[in-house]
This record gives structure tokens, C-alpha cells and sequence, in this order.
């Protein structure tokens, strides 16, 4: 069974920085594609940051571009999102996402953790 | 990386069919067929609905259907059941090698 667990979340004031962590378990985790989606509070949907396998290339939104850094964790299943320069419109729920094909579609999700950017 | 464009809302009564449209760019939903659909229930995680443009996931029921014209991709829910009452949002594979989301569509059931 597919199963995503993030952690990391929490609350940090404007500037300050956070890294959310994702565990993956129940697929061969070095083969996929892993991507972090965020949702605002009472928001849509918005992509934030996918890291390919094999390369580990990364590609981001232009929101976070500079600020985010994505990387992963072969060798103990792990993907890791690290946020600086936090800004009160990074406030959201950040979910974690296996990819079935370069940069999406998510079958799986993880449920969630909470970012809270507020002084 | 503007957004696709999807309407805020779409209701329906029970039995009915609708069809929510989502329409971007050449760059995006026009030039590429992977576009996805997910629904999201209140305090849900999103769910996976249609992929690749028409794809179903197993599980996912046969009331729902995806297609693409242009620029526009569109998802149909044919003999809308109360369940189907959810946030829906579509996605397209960029020119850019990122992924775009729609706004989101209410769906209502009546």
C-alpha cells in the first residue's frame, strides 16, 4: 500500500525558513517523480515543486522559484521541501504527491501538513 | 504561469449531466494531452478522476469522462448523484515542464 506521511509544518514568522519532510513507503521510491502541491486556506489547488528520479532534476513554480529547495532521499525513501524567505502567502496546507508520469498525475497524496507564515 | 481558467460554479439535479470546462493555452492544455482532473471533498485530500485527458483510474466511475478541445479540456458527470457535490480542479503539463491548476469549480447538486 502507497503511503505518504509529511511533517515539518508549523507555525514561522515572515522570513524565517521551514522544511517539510515526506516518507514514502509501499512503491519503489527512486523510480518516481515526487511533487509538493499547496492549498491556502479556503484556496485552490497550486502546484509548487517536482523532483524527476534518476537526475533529481527539480522544477518550480514561479511563486517559490529562488526561496524552495526540493530534494530527495534515495536511500531511506524521503522527500524534503526546504522553504526560506517565508511570506504570509506561502501560508497553506503543503501535500505531498506521487507522480505517475513526468510531473503528474497524482494517485496518491499524502494528508497534508499545516504552514503557517505569521508574526 | 497563469492559472487555467475554470468557471466558479456548476449545479445540477440529480440524474442530470454537466460538464465543467477548463481552459488554458497552447502552451499548456492545448499542446500537450495530459490534463487531470481531481475532486476534493471538504477538508479532503484530493482525488484523481481523469488522467491523460480521458483516462480513468481504477475505481473511478464510468459517470465520469474527460475530453479536450483546442485549448479547452472539459469534464462531463453524467447521472449526477448528491456524492458528486465537491470541488473539482483541473491540470495541464506546461511548456515550461510545470504543472498549471485551474481555479476550481463548485459543483453543486440541486
Amino acid at each position: 500500500e502507497v503511503q505518504l506521511l509529511e511533517s515539518g509544518g508549523g507555525l514561522v514568522q515572515p522570513g524565517g525558513s521551514l522544511r517539510l519532510s515526506c516518507a514514502a513507503s509501499g512503491f519503489t521510491f527512486s523510480s518516481y517523480a515526487m511533487s509538493w502541491v499547496r492549498q491556502a486556506p479556503g484556496k485552490g489547488l497550486e502546484w509548487v515543486s517536482t523532483v524527476k528520479p534518476g537526475s533529481g532534476s527539480t522544477h518550480y513554480a514561479d511563486s517559490v522559484k529562488g526561496r524552495f529547495t526540493l530534494s530527495r532521499d534515495n536511500s531511506k525513501n524521503m522527500l524534503y521541501l526546504q522553504m526560506d524567505s517565508l511570506r504570509a502567502e506561502d501560508t497553506a496546507v503543503y501535500y505531498c504527491a506521487k507522480a505517475e508520469g513526468s510531473i503528474d498525475p497524482f494517485l496518491y497524496w499524502g494528508q497534508g501538513t499545516l504552514v503557517t507564515v505569521s508574526s | 504561469q497563469s492559472a487555467l481558467t475554470q468557471p466558479a460554479s456548476v449545479s445540477g439535479s440529480p440524474g442530470q449531466s454537466i460538464t465543467i470546462s477548463c481552459t488554458g493555452t497552447s502552451s499548456d492544455v492545448g499542446g500537450y494531452n495530459y490534463v487531470s482532473w481531481y475532486q476534493q471533498h471538504p477538508d479532503k485530500v484530493p482525488k484523481l478522476m481523469i488522467s491523460d485527458v480521458s483516462k480513468r483510474p481504477s475505481g473511478v466511475s464510468n459517470r465520469f469522462s474527460g475530453s479536450k478541445s483546442g485549448n479547452t479540456a472539459s469534464l462531463t458527470i453524467s447521472g449526477l448523484q448528491a456524492e458528486d457535490e465537491a470541488d473539482y480542479y483541473c491540470a495541464s503539463f506546461t511548456r515550461s515542464s510545470t504543472l498549471v491548476f485551474g481555479g476550481g469549480t463548485k459543483v453543486t447538486v440541486l
